[in-house]
């Protein structure tokens, strides 16, 4: 059990510019969530895979924001068109189907200046 | 819908004091509960949970138990360390909800010696 990895840790972006990010679960893991913490708040809900399905998606991520899960292993998040406001930590967590806990990576710190 | 209220930070404490960081849900049904810690710098690390009412949940000293008549979930320590300075936040995972996380704001506690 490797955990949770995300790349890259940190990233900075000129206002604009596309952003991806990827999102390595726990190998075992069916369930990836996708989640958004700005500076002095818990992390919000963005989206949900089960294997490489989308199942449910937040009303913070909009048009501009895009997540796939290929196959059902990693999972990559894309910004288009990045604002100030995108500037926050993305985690990305992972679960299995009959367990309650989700295990978190360390996040992706994105700077849009 | 599901809502977390934690106590807002930061908190302060002296080493080997008493700590407890104060965390109420709303939620319909009945949601299993967790604390995550988050050290500098890092993601989330889930630090307990509980799944049903009146569950206790414990780790490396730290304790919450499942309060459904309070709809509560404090968290509790009795003798702090420097190395507990981290943000603690607490959160829920509905029955219907995907196994998705709805977070506190979190409670910064910094330790001093």
């Amino acid at each position: 059990d490797t955990g949770v990895s995300q790349d890259p840790r940190h990233k900075i972006t000129k206002r604009g510019q596309n952003v991806t990010f990827r999102c390595d679960p726990i190998s075992e893991h069916n369930r990836l969530y996708w989640y958004r913490q700005t500076l002095g708040q818990g992390p919000e809900f963005l989206t949900y895979f089960q294997n490489e399905a989308q199942l449910e998606k937040s009303r913070l991520l909009s048009d501009r924001f895009s997540a796939e899960r290929p196959k059902g292993s990693f999972s990559t998040l894309e910004i288009q068109r990045t604002e100030q406001g995108d500037s926050a930590m993305y985690l990305c967590a992972s679960s299995t189907t009959d367990r309650t806990e989700a295990f978190f990576g360390q996040g992706t710190r994105l700077t849009v200046v | 819908g599901n809502s977390v209220t934690q106590m807002e930070g930061p908190v302060t404490l002296s080493e080997e004091a008493f700590l407890t960081i104060n965390c109420t849900y709303t939620a319909t049904g009945y949601p299993s509960l967790f604390w995550y810690v988050q050290y500098p710098g890092e993601g989330l690390q889930l630090l307990l949970k509980a799944t049903k009412a009146d569950d206790k949940g414990s780790n490396k000293g730290f304790e919450a138990t499942y309060r459904k008549e309070t709809t509560s979930f404090h968290l509790e320590k009795g003798s702090v360390q420097v190395s507990d300075s981290a943000v603690y936040f607490c959160a829920l995972r509905g029955t219907d909800s995907w196994g998705k996380l709805q977070f506190g704001a979190g409670t910064q506690v910094v330790v001093t010696p």
